[in-house]
């Protein structure tokens, strides 16, 4: 059963400290979204990635989060330095795109985010 | 304005209720629409795609009006297990790259009771 997997599951910080968040796609998928939710704002896409090129990242605060797809395999969220305003769940999600239709995006189970 | 609007509930109905949510787009232009399902501290999850026509699958109905951009989502029969977070999901153009993208709604709570 192929699924999106991210690590950590949950991470607790002290601010100004660099956190990383890391996700595996499923296999043949070409495209792959990082989303953070909060209660307040709900599921915003930060960035995303089609065949390991980013295409949008105009979600993302870009003078303290990079992301990265340094092979298909994996997907990276840097925050760096880390913000207590940074404290959400992080979700990376895979789909296959063919065309530019949207097609079905399939979640990790998140990366929980404390920044103290 | 936001993209995409739901009620957020949450919706409190008996088991075997018929349950309505709607959902209003701001994107004339969007052509991609969708229903997810998010269960407490999960991931979102694809409930069904939401087609032109209109679509059914099992007791879920969802229904699209593109002239007066909303959504609906139609639960017959609920079930305990329908409990969750039904998000209203809509492909939009976004306003600084131009790029279509998935767009969330904040969701619709629905609590079925026994």
């Amino acid at each position: 059963d192929a699924r999106v997997t991210q690590t950590p599951r949950d991470k607790v910080t002290e601010m100004g400290q660099e956190v990383t968040m890391r996700c595996q796609p499923i296999l043949g998928h070409n495209t792959v979204f990082w989303y953070r939710q909060t209660m307040m704002q709900g599921l915003e896409l930060l960035a995303y990635f089609r065949n390991r090129a980013p295409l949008d990242d105009s979600g993302m605060p870009k003078d303290r989060f990079s992301a990265e797809m340094p092979d298909a395999t994996l997907a990276t969220l840097k925050i760096q330095p880390s913000e207590p305003r940074d404290s959400a769940v992080y979700f990376c999600a895979s789909g296959l795109v063919l065309t530019g239709a949207a097609n079905e995006q399939f979640f990790g189970p998140g990366t929980r985010l404390t920044v103290l | 304005r936001k993209e995409v609007e739901q009620d957020p509930g949450p919706f409190n109905v008996p088991e075997g209720a018929t349950v309505a949510f709607n959902c209003t787009y701001s994107n004339s232009a969007s052509q991609s629409f969708f229903w997810y399902r998010q269960d407490c501290r999960k991931e979102p999850k694809l409930l069904m795609s939401v087609y032109s026509s209109g679509n059914e699958d099992g007791r879920f109905t969802a229904q699209l009006n593109r002239a007066s951009q909303y959504i609906s989502l139609l639960i017959r029969d609920s079930k305990l297990s329908d409990s969750a977070t039904y998000l209203c999901v809509v492909n939009i153009a976004r306003r600084d790259t131009g790029r279509r993208a998935l767009t969330f709604g904040s969701g619709t709570r629905l609590q079925v009771q026994p």
